[in-house]
């Protein structure tokens, strides 16, 4: 266990179901990070949450719906997702936002959309 | 091209051997991350460097700025060390993005 955890580990739905990602960590940090990891593809960065308040949003589709209710919770809600959102999708916190702070990354959720 | 080059892509070593993986990139970086990713997927910290050299155990870490290169050394490799390797690079400034290399995957046999 790094310190982030995220349930559920793997989760397979059909494109008009709702669902919901969650990641939590109490490790103090005050940023937490939605990450996408599609096959044979590098990481990409979705979502960045600094003191609950979201920071960056990069260009993700709608259908994607971050929440982040305190520093210690964050969640994606999935919605009329399409199969090509398949893909491990990994949380991560960190200290603060600045460069010179390490990231602990979570064990990721495996999504296949059907 | 992706700003964040590693190579090799795949790499196959004995028990035992010395392993080096690159890391190239094209941007200007205030930090650089070397990450492990084991089968089940989660990801592990390992480095995050922005000058000279870092060791932790077996591994050694270091970075080039000038040259805008990084290898991450494994000393003494064993099975228990396959895994993906990825490099990542962080801008400057309040760009919170890493940018990503695509990994290695190493195999270590016994």
């Amino acid at each position: 266990e790094t310190g982030v955890t995220q349930t559920p580990r793997h989760l397979v739905m059909g494109m008009t179901n709702k669902k919901s990602l969650k990641c939590e960590q109490h490790l103090g940090h005050n940023a937490m990070y939605w990450y996408k990891q599609s096959a044979k593809k590098p990481l990409e960065l979705m979502f960045v949450y600094s003191l609950e308040e979201r920071v960056e949003n990069n260009s993700v589709p709608s259908r994607f719906s971050p929440e982040c209710p305190n520093s210690s919770h964050l969640f994606l809600h999935l919605h009329t997702l399409q199969p090509e959102d398949s893909a491990l999708y990994l949380c991560a916190s960190s200290q603060e936002t600045g460069w010179a702070y390490g990231y602990t990354f979570g064990s990721g959720t495996r999504l296949t959309v059907v | 091209k992706n700003e964040v080059e590693q190579s090799p892509q795949n790499l196959t070593a004995q028990e035992g051997e010395f392993i080096t993986i690159n890391c190239s990139y094209s941007v200007g970086i205030s930090a650089l991350h070397w990450l492990q990713q084991h089968p089940g997927g989660g990801i592990v910290s390992l480095f995050m460097l922005s000058s000279g050299k870092k060791k932790h155990g077996r591994l050694i870490a270091t970075i080039n700025i000038q040259e805008k290169h990084s290898s991450l050394h494994i000393t003494a490799s064993h099975p228990r060390d396959s895994a993906v390797y990825i490099c990542a690079v962080r801008g400057g400034g309040s760009n919170y993005k890493l940018t990503f290399g695509k990994g290695t995957l190493l195999t270590v046999n016994p």
